[in-house]
């Protein structure tokens, strides 16, 4: 089954609106990474946040990180129209003997859209 | 290269039809995974490459699925006997080492159409 679970599913805002976005997962991990699907193409990298990291920026986004509950938030502030994508929480796991080496598992994702 | 490139951008091949995917990463990344994304299933590993050898190729769905990494750099995942099921967005992704904390990047995908 997906590590990560994200919530909502789906988020309908208005231009100017924040976004929140929820990801949980359930092992020890390195660290996670936020990514960005436009039209179920590529994905972009947002930004990572270490197991020993609490909150992160990176100019309109947010992205906080709890351990002890295995969860993490994105929050995307004064969307704008161009934020409609879907969105994905990554884990970066911890292996036996404390190795990780960049085997990710996603979330189903949540579908932001941002109207006008 | 600037990012991760992959072709063919879309394929379209007949069931029964072998097809090849090719990944050229980011200069200087030896750590190469390939992912696929189907509709109903999200995004699932494939294949990890460290430098030529795949230590980690536990999310091969079948033996009709292979991947190889020359010179360190360019891999090409291999489908044999396709079946509509293979039908899915097939991404490639680089890092810097692998290693711990480092950010992995993903190319534009390859759409895979079995018909």
């Amino acid at each position: 089954s997906q590590q990560g679970e994200e919530d909502p599913q789906a988020l309908s805002i208005q231009e100017g609106e924040n976004a929140t976005m929820n990801c949980s997962y359930k092992t020890s991990i390195n660290n996670l990474q936020w990514y960005r699907q436009n039209s179920g193409r590529g994905l972009v990298h947002l930004i990572l946040i270490r197991s020993n990291e609490r909150e992160k920026h990176s100019g309109r986004l947010r992205v906080t990180l709890d351990t002890s509950k295995k969860s993490s938030s994105l929050l995307i502030t004064a969307s704008r129209a161009a934020d409609t994508a879907s969105y994905f929480c990554a884990t970066d796991a911890i292996y036996a003997g404390g190795t990780s080496y960049g085997k990710l598992t996603f979330g189903q994702g949540t579908i932001l859209t941002v109207h006008p | 290269g600037a990012g991760v490139s992959q072709s063919p951008s879309n394929k379209v091949t007949e069931k029964g039809k072998d097809v090849e995917l090719r990944c050229d990463p980011i200069s200087g990344h030896t750590a190469l995974y390939w992912y696929r994304q189907s509709l109903g299933q999200g995004l699932e590993f494939l294949i990890y490459f460290q430098g030529n050898s795949a230590p980690d190729k536990s999310g091969l769905p079948s033996d009709r699925f292979s991947a190889e990494r020359t010179g360190g750099s360019v891999s090409t995942l291999t489908i044999q006997r396709t079946q509509q099921e293979d039908s899915a967005v097939y991404l490639c992704a680089s890092s810097r080492q692998g290693a711990i904390g480092n950010t992995i990047y993903f190319g534009e995908g390859s759409w895979l159409t079995v018909v």
